[in-house]
């Protein structure tokens, strides 16, 4: 399978505490994508970075990329109940749009 | 709407049966994609279309799978001779493309008796 890795497979947290989760890819990218998915609902974008990049920022995440290792990490810092879903690892090629998920994290932020 | 839509939210079906699942992407967005999500895992790419043509159709498992996008907007992904092993949530999300963020449906819940 072409999946990539991520893990943990699931983390559960109390609110406040911050969560990471990493993903390990296969490919040779041009971009890597996180995206997040409630239960039951579609995936929803939270935050790219292109190979080139090491480190990226978008409010309370942020993203690293090591693509000698092919492997991520998504940080969310002061986690809230909401952000309670299961976040996924995307890696885009060179040659092609579509998109390679990994296994998924799935987080739980307690109250 | 404002985003992508996907009918049937849920279909149910009886195993050889053929279902087709339909996607209406964001206006303006060039390029559409379909996943199939199972129970726990991630989507896994079944085909892309950029315009009217299938750009990459890998991801197809084999010949009971189709999908068409006949004027650029509307797709529908079509399965035939249905077997339990195709039950599973269907995505679609469409995109500006060039590697630009993809926007996703709620997906079609298939389940095959």
């Amino acid at each position: 399978s072409q999946q990539g890795e991520e893990d943990p497979q699931a983390l559960s947290i109390q609110e406040g505490e911050n969560a990471t989760m990493n993903c390990s890819y296969k490919t040779s990218i041009n971009n890597l994508q996180w995206y997040r998915q409630n239960s039951g609902r579609g995936l929803v974008h939270l935050i790219l970075i292109r190979s080139n990049e090491r480190e990226k920022h978008s409010g309370r995440l942020r993203v690293t990329l090591d693509t000698s290792k092919k492997s991520s990490s998504l940080l969310i810092t002061a986690s809230r109940a909401a952000d309670t879903a299961s976040y996924f690892c995307a890696a885009r090629s060179y040659n092609t749009d579509k998109l390679i998920f990994g296994t998924g994290t799935r987080l739980q932020v307690f109250p | 709407g404002a985003g992508v839509s996907q009918t049937p939210s849920n279909k149910v079906t009886e195993k050889g049966k053929y279902v087709e699942l339909r996607c209406d992407p964001i206006s303006g967005h060039t390029a559409l994609y379909w996943y199939r999500q199972s129970l726990g895992q991630g989507p896994e790419f079944l085909i892309y279309f950029q315009g009217t043509g299938a750009a990459d159709d890998s991801g197809l498992p084999n010949d009971r799978f189709f999908a068409v996008r006949p004027e650029g907007s509307v797709s529908t992904l079509k399965i035939q001779r249905t077997e339990r092993g195709d039950s599973a949530v269907y995505l679609c999300a469409s995109s500006l493309g060039g590697g630009q963020p993809q926007h996703f449906g709620d997906g079609t819940r298939l389940s095959i008796l």
